[in-house]
């Protein structure tokens, strides 16, 4: 699977956007883009994941870059319950769901 | 649905002493996967089982680990003896197919002193 790059923390104030990227420049094209977080003293929690066009959930939008090659987590309207370590992770869908964690990115929201 | 249930949620133990985890996976979802969580080497996947079978265990540290499914619903994990250096929080978690998110459980600490 392809590795990925995330910058080690970032901080958002409370309400205001939450734009987090990934670069996955080796991502091959059948590997999809995950995103999870854990938020502490739980387990990490699946939040949107995408092959090549741009999701939405409920809970956050995934832009995946034309190339592929990289990509932003958006979290609209960050609480302070957001707070928590977010996961970009690249697999293949032929590996068996078998995901490999990379350090995250610590998002601390900000009052 | 209650989610996938670990148990116990913190064990302490003596170096040596054996020590099982356990695991409930959510009904219906057939993959399993045992983590293990430290700060120094973050999450890593230990073993993976698809229909009770383990399908990839290369994560599993050495022969003191083992993990089984007894049943479909059900997973141990089993250290023995235990170390030191086995502290850390073991998660396990389920997904319904093998292609989907995964389900974690809240984890359990474990402690060997």
């Amino acid at each position: 699977d392809a590795k990925t790059t995330q910058p080690p923390s970032m901080d958002c104030a409370e309400g205001r956007a939450a734009n987090l990227p990934c670069n996955h420049s080796t991502i091959s094209g059948n590997e999809y883009v995950y995103w999870y977080r854990q938020i502490h003293s739980q387990g990490p929690q699946y939040i949107i994941h995408g092959l090549k066009n741009n999701e939405t959930n409920e809970m956050a939008s995934l832009i995946i870059t034309e190339d592929r090659k990289s990509s932003t987590l958006i979290l609209p309207h960050a609480t302070l319950r957001d707070t928590a370590v977010y996961y970009c992770i690249v697999m293949n869908n032929n590996a068996g769901n078998m995901l490999t964690f990379g350090g995250g990115t610590r998002l601390m929201v900000k009052p | 649905d209650a989610g996938v249930i670990q148990s116990p949620r913190h064990e302490v133990t003596e170096m040596g002493q054996e020590v099982t985890l356990r695991c409930k996976l959510i009904s219906g979802h057939n993959s399993l996967f045992w983590y293990r969580q430290t700060m120094m080497r973050g999450l890593e996947l230990l073993i993976y089982f698809n229909n009770n079978v383990p399908i990839d265990d290369s994560g599993m540290p050495e022969d003191r680990f083992s993990a089984k499914m007894p049943n479909a619903s059900f997973s141990t994990l089993k250290i023995q003896p235990s170390e030191p250096r086995d502290s850390a929080v073991y998660f396990c978690a389920s997904s319904p197919t093998g292609v989907s998110p995964l389900h974690f459980g809240n984890g359990t600490r474990l402690t060997v002193t």
